[in-house]
């Protein structure tokens, strides 16, 4: 079965300060691969998404991840936290056709 | 536009009310999902339908009742649920493209539900 794993609960960054959240999936087969943000008390909004082609990807908001087939990461980043960056952030890997798995997320707090 | 919207934002019931919880989209999608979230968790499906055609049940209780009136539309029909039930229900939409494809889904705000 695909897992995803998201081994950091929580991660505590000064403002202004660079951070990396970890995620990495098993999968024996392709996948597509998906960050999404929750802020507080809202739904899911997409970050960034792998299908293919270029490892690095950039999404919204600042945020970056780079997809790492031999190590099976996809490890999602931003150069300058803001506190407005305070969320949780769920990794998710789509094994197949209509089917998400995410990562038991990780919670971004960001302070001044 | 990638915008789904759920209506009520929030919900009370009782174990012996009926309520229903509704989502709606715009983009044209033939996809729609009902997850459910508790406190702390991430998301777990509940039910897919693709072309208005329940797809995926998860093993959800009867007491949800899914009904896709028609492709913009997604209802949650509640009845004598539990305490236990209280969580977040967030609605998703896709474009269902054929199968192999990937399929970007794109959620809602939730419904908050308390059952008490």
């Amino acid at each position: 079965a695909q897992s995803v794993t998201q081994l950091d609960s929580q991660v505590p960054v000064f403002e202004e300060a660079p951070v990396e959240l970890r995620c990495n999936y098993s999968s024996s087969v392709s996948v597509y691969l998906f960050w999404y943000v929750q802020y507080p008390n809202q739904g899911l909004q997409l970050l960034l998404k792998y299908l293919s082609g270029s490892t690095l990807v950039k999404g919204i908001n600042g945020f970056e991840a780079e997809f790492n087939k031999s190590q099976t990461s996809f490890h999602l980043r931003k150069p300058s936290v803001h506190i407005s960056d305070t969320a949780e952030y769920f990794c998710a890997v789509s094994p197949y056709f209509q089917k998400l798995v995410f990562g038991t997320g990780t919670r971004l707090l960001v302070s001044p | 536009d990638t915008e789904v919207t759920q209506t009520p934002k929030h919900l009370v019931m009782g174990m012996t009310n009926k309520k229903s919880l509704k989502c709606e989209q715009h983009m044209g999608h033939r996809a729609m999902y009902w997850y459910k979230q508790k406190a702390k968790k991430p998301p777990e499906l509940m039910f897919v339908y693709s072309y208005e055609k329940l797809s995926i049940n998860e093993s959800v209780p009867s007491r949800f009742s899914p009904e896709c009136p028609n492709s913009s539309l997604l209802n949650l029909h509640l009845h004598a649920l539990q305490p236990e039930d209280s969580a977040l229900y967030l609605c998703a939409s896709s474009q269902d493209r054929q199968r192999g494809a990937e399929e970007t889904q794109y959620f809602g705000p939730g419904t908050r539900l308390l059952v008490l």
